[in-house]
């Protein structure tokens, strides 16, 4: 098992491009996150999925789309890169089963953007 | 609305026990997680209470009190490892969703 995979792992972006960022899970998790962490701040959550074709708002979506056409890919979305959108981006999957230990989040490694 | 407050940064000496405490104030709580986050690297998964009451797992142990919105991670026998950021996390359904503070640097120093 890959766990959570992130691609790319670093991007600059200048002002107002766009840019996907790709995740995908191969645990066959039916809940999955994106984050974001600006340098000294925990995780704010900006978009997250229970399941193919179902996705919602986190608490920081403006800027952000994201879409979620099978279990395994969460891509998230940059359409007009701004500056404020600096910072690291993290995906996350969980499931939910009987066991309480089965909601823990698995992160991925991360992809540190940069908006110039 | 969510709220949860735990310290900037915490220093303690290799060998020693540090206690990084976590308060919360969410609507829909249903447990408490805590991830440890090295620069540069992704959190990781330590510890989940769901029950008041002491988990322990090796040299880390996490507490939950549902009545006073409060918990805390314990750290036996520090290393020089140990140096990173800890992470307190409400669990809330609908979604599992997560909410974050902002982390407890921990400096473990010799």
């Amino acid at each position: 098992n890959a766990g959570v995979t992130q691609t790319p792992k670093f991007r600059i972006l200048k002002i107002g491009q766009s840019m996907t960022l790709q995740c995908t899970q191969d645990m066959n998790h039916n809940y999955m996150y994106w984050y974001r962490q600006d340098p000294g701040m925990g995780l704010k959550l900006i978009y997250y999925s229970v399941g193919a074709g179902i996705t919602d708002k986190g608490e920081v979506p403006n800027g952000y789309n994201v879409s979620r056409s099978t279990t395994e890919d969460f891509p998230l979305r940059l359409e007009l890169a701004a500056p404020s959108q600096t910072s690291v981006y993290f995906c996350a999957s969980s499931t939910h089963g009987r066991d309480r230990g089965s909601y823990e989040q698995y992160f991925g490694p991360g992809t540190r953007l940069t908006v110039t | 609305g969510q709220n949860i407050d735990q310290p900037t940064e915490m220093t303690a000496t290799e060998g020693a026990i540090v206690q990084i405490n976590c308060t919360y104030q969410t609507s829909g709580f249903n447990g408490l997680f805590w991830y440890q986050q090295h620069a540069g690297e992704a959190p990781t998964f330590l510890s989940y209470n769901v029950l008041d009451g002491l988990e322990e797992k090796g040299r880390f142990s996490s507490f939950l009190s549902r009545s006073k919105g409060y918990s805390y991670l314990l750290l036996k026998e520090l290393q020089m490892k140990d140096s990173a950021s800890y992470l307190c996390a409400a669990y809330t359904g609908g979604g599992n969703k997560l909410t974050f503070g902002t982390g407890t640097q921990l400096k473990v120093e010799l």
